[in-house]
């Protein structure tokens, strides 16, 4: 199906641990997002990528790793999670050609972390 | 660089009442627009975005909001609340050709029966 999709949509894991966050879109869109989602804080923004093999830091970027090898996939490495990390993260996309360059974002459903 | 200012975490309203969320911005070029909606365990989702055309912006279920440039404004409302209005919304703002968007800290909003 089309769209843009996130797994896994629940994830517990152990302090320390490596955890990957994958996020894949069919529109072909050049430009990805990774957001997390915590309570009084809104929508913050880890890292994006403008196209395949560019990748630039967000707002909160610390502890986090991307790679952009193709263009349909963004995926999210955290190399040693912490309880700070406990979070919901979104994916998200934005088409860049012509008229529709607004800066409209597409997000996916959200992957659900726990670092116990 | 762009900034959004929604005021008031929770906002309560009753069923039948008209709802109102506020929300200002700040750019330094001209500015593109959004409000999104988020129901529980979904991402977010559209609800409707200025794009530099009509300054009254109509979205889905009913609502919309309105540009004002003087005031640096972009609030949203829907003249009558349903249960289903129950969800955290969301202003955002971009820069024109900017592809980042910078998000409010959103609206929870409770529909009183």
């Amino acid at each position: 199906d089309a769209g843009i999709t996130q797994s896994p949509r629940y994830k517990i894991t152990e302090t320390g641990r490596q955890v990957t966050l994958m996020c894949h879109q069919t529109w072909s869109h050049s430009y990805m997002f990774w957001y997390r989602q915590d309570l009084g804080h809104g929508l913050r923004l880890i890292y994006y990528s403008a196209a395949a093999d560019i990748t630039d830091k967000g707002e909160v970027p610390d502890g986090y790793v991307v790679s952009r090898s193709k263009t349909e996939n963004f995926p999210l490495t955290l190399e040693s999670a912490t309880r700070s990390q406990t979070s919901v993260y979104f994916c998200a996309s934005s088409d860049t050609a012509g008229t529709r360059n607004t800066g409209e974002l597409f997000f996916g459903e959200g992957s659900r972390l726990t670092v116990l | 660089a762009q900034s959004v200012t929604q005021l008031g975490s929770h906002v309560s309203v009753s069923e039948g009442a008209l709802v109102l969320l506020r929300c200002n911005y700040s750019s330094s070029v001209p500015p593109y627009l959004f409000w999104y909606v988020q129901y529980p365990n979904q991402g977010l989702q559209l609800l409707l975005k200025y794009t530099s055309a009509a300054t009254l912006v109509k979205g889905i279920n009913g609502f919309e909001a309105e540009f004002k440039k003087s005031e640096t404004s972009f609030h949203l409302t829907k003249p009558s609340a349903h249960m289903s209005d129950a969800a955290e919304y969301f202003c955002a703002v971009s820069g024109f050709g900017n592809n980042r968007l910078a998000f409010g800290k959103g609206n929870q909003v409770v529909v009183i029966p």
